[in-house]
């Protein structure tokens, strides 16, 4: 059975940085390109980034491009989101998705239930 | 980018009867090499999203036969042949033939 859970959401200050991880465990994780979806409150979806297998090649939203990096540990199966210079529009449900497809073509087949980020003063 | 409008943005079904949504995109969602990147999910109260349908018309795994998904090109829909009441909640369709990947605002389904 897939499982991923998100940690590391919370409150932190405009300006500040927060560290997202999420673990997984149900398949092999080094062969699977994984991805971060955010959705503020009451809002829609929004890809933030994505990660191949290896951790070579990355792709990020402009939104958040330059401020966060995404990472992976293959040795614990564990997903990362570093996020730097936090904004209030940064604020957001953050989903750790496991990703299905080819050629950069995915799509998100499980998601884990989120982690919760405020940036407020 | 490649923008995703569905319609509506929310529906009101009575139970057993039949809904549909559209998701039309600003690009086409076919690819050269055949095939069309267009998903749908559901997500349901306080819950994650959940995938449906994959590559324009295929069910996920333990997905109902009751939900189906048609279209082609730049116009899309899905359908609940019966709506029954766990079928609440927000449902969005989302592209994936370019990055970044983007998603429809959503269309939020209820029961009357």
């Amino acid at each position: 059975e897939v499982q991923l859970l998100e940690s590391g959401g919370g409150l932190v200050q405009p300006g500040g940085s927060l560290r997202l991880s999420c673990a997984a465990s149900g398949f092999t994780f080094s062969n699977i390109a994984m991805s971060w979806v955010r959705q503020a409150p009451g809002k829609g979806l929004e890809w933030v980034s994505v990660i191949s297998g290896s951790g070579g090649t990355t792709y990020y939203a402009d939104s958040v491009k330059g401020r966060f990096t995404i990472s992976r540990d293959n040795s614990e199966n564990t997903l990362n989101l570093q996020m730097n210079i936090l904004r209030a529009e940064d604020t957001a449900v953050y989903y750790c998705a496991k990703l299905r497809g080819l050629n950069w073509r995915y799509y998100f087949d499980y998601w884990g239930q989120g982690t919760l980020v405020t940036v407020s003063s | 980018d490649i923008v995703m409008t569905q319609t509506p943005l929310s529906l009101s079904v009575t139970p057993g009867q039949p809904a549909s949504i559209s998701c039309k995109s600003s690009q086409s969602l076919l690819h050269s090499d055949g095939k069309t990147y267009l998903y749908w999910y559901l997500q349901k109260p306080g819950q994650p999203p959940q995938l449906l349908i994959y590559e324009v018309s295929n069910r996920f795994s333990g997905v109902p036969d009751r939900f189906s998904g048609s279209g082609s090109g730049t116009d899309f829909t899905l359908k609940i042949s019966r709506v029954e009441a766990e079928d609440v909640g927000v449902y969005y369709c989302m592209q994936s033939i370019q990055l970044p990947w983007t998603f429809g605002q959503g269309t939020k389904v209820e029961i009357k």
